[in-house]
């Protein structure tokens, strides 16, 4: 089956812990991105790439890291930099930029 | 800058009672209009691009449609498998072909 995985699905850490959270793809898309959703907030883009080795900001990067190494892997670490973490976030991918994009299951992290 | 509004926030609807979402948008030249369906705590799972003013598309109980200033989602006699929340995202010609600005969704509950 083809689609994009995010692991885990619940994660807590302890103020200060940076943590990553996992996203791999097997649909052979270029572009992989990273969303935060919050309620009653629109989903925010935090970090995109639309090819191996480059990376872009979204709108809410600050405290976040990212790395594309792999084509299927696009893992974003979240560092004790991000005022608020707690927060749903959802990986997604494209076949590139201009095509609709897929989301994974999500992960739910708890920072306490 | 693109802006996403959805209407109304939740709808309640009963089993089989038609009714219609609307996504009024703002953007610097629509590179596409996006639908998707989110389920409690999982992802959101792709339904429609349009991309032209007058485009409609179907699945199902759903049709999308799409003018100037708006697009909207409408729900032919729905059953209580359709609750979910709709998000309405849109993709302008500004920042790039990778973003997409969402709105904050409609919660839709069909009661048997």
């Amino acid at each position: 089956d083809g689609g994009i995985t995010q692991s885990p699905k619940y994660l807590f850490r302890k103020e200060g812990q940076n943590v990553t959270l996992s996203c791999e793809q097997n649909l052979n898309h270029d572009a992989m991105y990273w969303y935060r959703q919050d309620p009653g907030q629109g989903l925010r883009l935090i970090y995109y790439s639309q090819i191996v080795n480059d990376f872009q900001k979204g709108d809410i990067a600050e405290g976040y890291s990212v790395s594309r190494e792999k084509k299927e892997s696009f893992p974003l670490t979240v560092t004790s930099a991000q005022k608020n973490p707690t927060a749903f976030y959802l990986c997604a991918s494209s076949r590139d930029g201009d095509y609709e994009q897929y989301f994974g299951p999500g992960t739910r992290l708890t920072v306490t | 800058e693109d802006q996403v509004t959805q209407s109304p926030e939740a709808l309640r609807l009963q089993e089989g009672e038609s009714s219609s979402l609307n996504c009024s948008y703002t953007v610097s030249g629509l590179r596409g209009l996006f639908w998707y369906r989110q389920d409690p705590g999982k992802g959101p799972e792709f339904l429609f691009t349009l991309y032209s003013a007058g485009e409609e598309k179907e699945k199902e109980r759903l049709k999308a449609t799409l003018t100037k200033k708006e697009s909207f989602l409408h729900i032919t006699a729905p059953k209580p498998e359709d609750s979910a929340t709709y998000l309405c995202a849109v993709r302008g010609t500004q920042g790039g072909s990778e973003k997409l600005v969402f709105g904050k969704g409609t919660k839709l509950t069909v009661n048997p």
